[in-house]
């Protein structure tokens, strides 16, 4: 079955400095990934996804990630964060061909430190 | 309205009652998700509709029955529940299953006494 691993639970960043949200996957053949984000007594918005084609995939408010076959991953980046961006993120998985389920990560707590 | 919407927002409920869950879509979409989120645990996918039949149940306790009345709403029956499943019980709603992405309600805050 397909899974995600996000290993940090909490990642600081000062304002201005780049963020990195990092994911890593498994999955049966080639992979379907997202991000989506959550802020506080929300649900899950959308930020981005990865289906073929282009490595690098560009998402809503500046975020994009980049899609590593070799290391299984697909990290979450923004050049410069924002207090704004102070949320919660996940990352998700489903395989291209078969089950239809998409797998979540714990999330990962980001704070951006004014 | 737009988006997804889930009704109540918080719930504090016995173990002995019953109650119930909505969510609603004014998204045209046709297959909607129930999801229990846990505190610094993976969203657990509970149920799958498409075109309002059951798709998928992931092994979720009889404790827990949706239903799928249409495209557009979808319920989650709750009866003789325990303290663990005390959670943020999500909504979603997708057109297909995949590889479109899933838009969510605000979620339903659970909790048993």
């Amino acid at each position: 079955a397909q899974s995600v691993a996000q290993p940090e639970d909490q990642v600081n960043v000062a304002e201005g400095n780049p963020l990195t949200v990092k994911c890593t996957y498994s999955v049966s053949g080639n992979p379907y990934l997202f991000w989506y984000v959550q802020y506080p007594n929300r649900g899950l918005q959308f930020l981005l996804k990865y289906i073929t084609g282009d490595n690098l995939v560009k998402g809503s408010y500046g975020f994009e990630a980049e899609f590593n076959k070799s290391q299984t991953s697909f990290h979450l980046k923004k050049p410069s964060a924002l207090v704004s961006d102070s949320a919660l993120y996940f990352c998700a998985v489903r395989p291209l061909y078969g089950n239809n389920r998409l797998a979540f990560g714990k999330g990962n707590q980001v704070v951006v430190i004014p | 309205e737009t988006g997804v919407t889930q009704t109540p927002r918080h719930l504090v409920m016995g173990m002995t009652n019953k109650k119930s869950l909505k969510c609603e879509q004014h998204l045209g979409h046709n297959a909607m998700y129930w999801y229990k989120q846990s505190a610094k645990k993976p969203l657990e996918l509970m149920f799958v509709y498409n075109f309002k039949e059951q798709t998928e149940n992931n092994s979720v306790p009889s404790r827990f029955s949706p239903e799928c009345p249409n495209s557009s709403h979808l319920f989650l029956h709750l009866h003789t529940l325990q303290p663990e499943d005390s959670a943020l019980y999500l909504c979603a709603s997708s057109q297909g299953q995949t590889p479109n992405e899933q838009f969510f309600g605000p979620g339903t805050r659970l909790t048993v006494l």
